[in-house]
């Protein structure tokens, strides 16, 4: 089946204990992209990678890392976690060509006390 | 900078036609989109229209396109208690980095 898996789903950890977050694709999608869903604000996108070793900034970095060193994976890295970044964390892939369309992972939800 | 808008909820009895309307900010868009996202779960892809398009029906779903207002439609007939959820609207700026409005809340009551 094809699909965007991230893990973990739920975890709750502590501010300043470095986490990451991982996404894979099964569909040998060129772009990946992290979002970040919170109330009121909707979705917002974190960081994005048009191709193995290609990263770029989307409008909310700040406190994150990710790399790409193949292509179907894509793992978020928070290294010194605030609360500020308790949220609901959505992976998302597609193929570069006609409609771009995105498919989603299932979410994960990051506690940060 | 601007922002894609939506309204924020929508509330329709089961049976009824839902329409929930989005502006968008890039008359450059390509594509636009919309996504559903039930509970606990991720975004879903609905539809989507091409930007040079003005109408695009799937079943139950019609997306009207009004590219001089940067206005976005869609419109759920006979809606089912199983259509709540929150919708979003997006538009494709360029290669695959989409925009994406809050989103509406959908209630559907029996």
């Amino acid at each position: 089946e094809a699909q965007v898996t991230q893990n973990p789903r739920y975890l709750i950890t502590v501010t300043g204990k470095k986490l990451t977050v991982t996404c894979s694709q099964n569909m040998n999608h060129e772009y990946m992209s992290w979002y970040r869903q919170d109330p009121g604000l909707g979705l917002r996108q974190i960081y994005y990678s048009m191709n193995v070793e290609v990263t770029d900034k989307g409008d909310v970095p700040e406190g994150y890392k990710v790399s790409r060193k193949e292509k179907r994976n894509f793992p978020l890295i928070l290294e010194s976690p605030s609360p500020n970044q308790t949220s609901l964390y959505f992976c998302a892939s597609s193929r570069e060509s006609g409609a771009n369309v995105l498919t989603f992972g299932a979410g994960s939800r990051l506690t940060v006390l | 900078g601007e922002d894609v808008e939506q309204s924020l909820f929508l509330s329709v009895r089961e049976g009824d036609s839902s329409v929930i309307n989005c502006t968008y900010t890039d008359s450059s868009s390509t594509y636009l989109y919309w996504y559903k996202q039930e509970p606990g779960a991720g975004l879903q892809l609905l539809t989507y229209i091409f930007s040079n398009m003005d109408m695009k029906q799937d079943q139950r779903l019609t997306v009207l396109l009004n590219k001089k207002d940067k206005h976005l439609s869609l419109r759920i007939a006979d809606t089912q208690t199983g259509d709540s959820a929150i919708y979003f609207c997006a538009e494709n700026l360029g290669y695959s980095t989409l925009t994406f409005g809050k989103g509406t809340m959908l209630l559907v009551s029996p």
